[in-house]
Formats: C-alpha cells, structure tokens, sequence
C-alpha cells in the first residue's frame, strides 16, 4: 500500500498563475481532506470530501476549488495563487470510524 | 470562539528528560483526541488517540496521553526521551457536534527539540 500519495512535492508560482495540486489514495476510504500549514497555525482545513462527486468548504476556502471525480483522488485547485497562499498543504484521507492518515505534503511558494 | 490549545510553542530537552506537552480544548460533549507528530521533513503521523474507554491511552515509541474531560485535556508524556523524538507535536480533535467525516481542528503544535 502506498497509502496517501501527492504530486507535486514542491512548486514555485508566480501570482495570479493557477495550478492543481492532485492527491491519491488506495485505502479506499470515503472521506479525503485538503489541510493547509503555516507556521504557529497548525493545520487548517480547506475543503473535504465525504464521497465520491462530493465536496465541502472547511475552515478557509477562500482562493481553491476542489473535485472528486473518482473516490481515489482528491483535486486542490488554485486558479489565480497569491503569495498568502504560499504554505503546504497536506492531503488525507479516512474512513468513518478510522483516524486520518496523511500524505507527504506539497510544498508551494507563490512570488 | 472554540478552539485547542497548545501551551507550549517551543520546547527544549535533554536526552533521558521527562516530556509532558499540554492540550486543551473548548468544545462540549463528545470529542475524539488526537496526538500526531511530525518528524522533520516527514509527514504527519498518528501517535495516539482517544475516542472512548480507558482514560490513560498509549500510543507507539512510549508514548502515552490521559484524557481529562473536567479539565477538558489530554496531556501527552513519555518518561524518558531520545534525540529521535525530536519533531512538531500536534494535538487535534474532532468535536461531536461537528457532523461527522472526521473533520480535525488542530492545536499550533508544540517543536519539541532533544540534545543527546
């Protein structure tokens, strides 16, 4: 199992560019998560997912979007990044009565 | 407005010292508690957790946290740590009346730092 997987580990944008950033995960879990984390601020969540074909504003959407076409994945999306964006974001994923597991991160600073 | 709690930001240890990180939260009725610790460069990782029972919970590398619900806390400790401990402490919960799926609400963390 590679459990909670993300693409890419790190990236640069400048402002106003849009990027995806994709989450995997072969649990086969219901729920997915997209976190992100700042320094002195922990974890915030950004949106969820509780299946497939569905989503669900967290903590601070402002500025993302995401989709879940199929229940293995878990789609972030920034279609014009600002530098108040610049963080990274953890993916995860559980199932009901489970704790979430999480991927690696994806570093990403905005210019 | 409901939050957790992590008293301490920075913490500092030498090897074979005493380790107790504090959490408390604000949400009434229900929670389900979480320790989740960060290595450098890694991921999070679950180190214990608490949804029912037994107050005193053990976790993995001995760990260990005690749920006091009129304190609304759940401390983590380990009697003797190592320089491998060093990492990013995270305490989260998932408040009951929050519907459900998991949802964490995070604590800022704790760094704890071990010199051998």
């Amino acid at each position: 199992n590679a459990g909670v997987t993300q693409t890419p580990k790190f990236r640069v944008l400048k402002t106003g560019q849009s990027m995806t950033l994709l989450c995997a995960q072969d649990m086969n879990h219901e729920y997915m998560y997209w976190y992100r984390q700042d320094p002195g601020m922990g974890l915030r969540l950004i949106h969820y997912s509780v299946g497939e074909g569905t989503t669900a504003k967290g903590e601070v959407p402002d500025g993302y979007n995401v989709s879940r076409l199929k229940k293995q994945n878990f789609l972030l999306g920034l279609e014009s990044a600002a530098p108040s964006q610049t963080s990274v974001y953890f993916c995860a994923s559980s199932s009901r009565l489970d704790f979430s597991y999480f991927g690696p991160g994806t570093r990403l600073t905005v210019l | 407005a409901q939050s957790v709690s992590q008293h301490n930001h920075h913490v500092i240890l030498s090897e074979a010292a005493s380790l107790e990180l504090g959490c408390n939260y604000s949400y009434g009725g229900t929670v389900n508690l979480f320790w989740y610790v960060q290595y450098p460069g890694q991921h999070l990782q679950l180190l214990l957790k608490y949804f029912s029972g037994d107050p005193l919970v053990k976790g993995i590398k001995g760990f260990e946290a005690e749920f006091i619900k009129s304190k609304f806390s759940f401390n983590l400790r380990k009697p003797s740590v190592q320089w491998s401990d060093t990492a990013e402490y995270f305490c989260a919960v998932i408040p009951g009346g929050s519907g459900g799926y998991n949802k964490l609400i995070f604590g800022a963390g704790t760094r704890l730092a071990v010199h051998p």
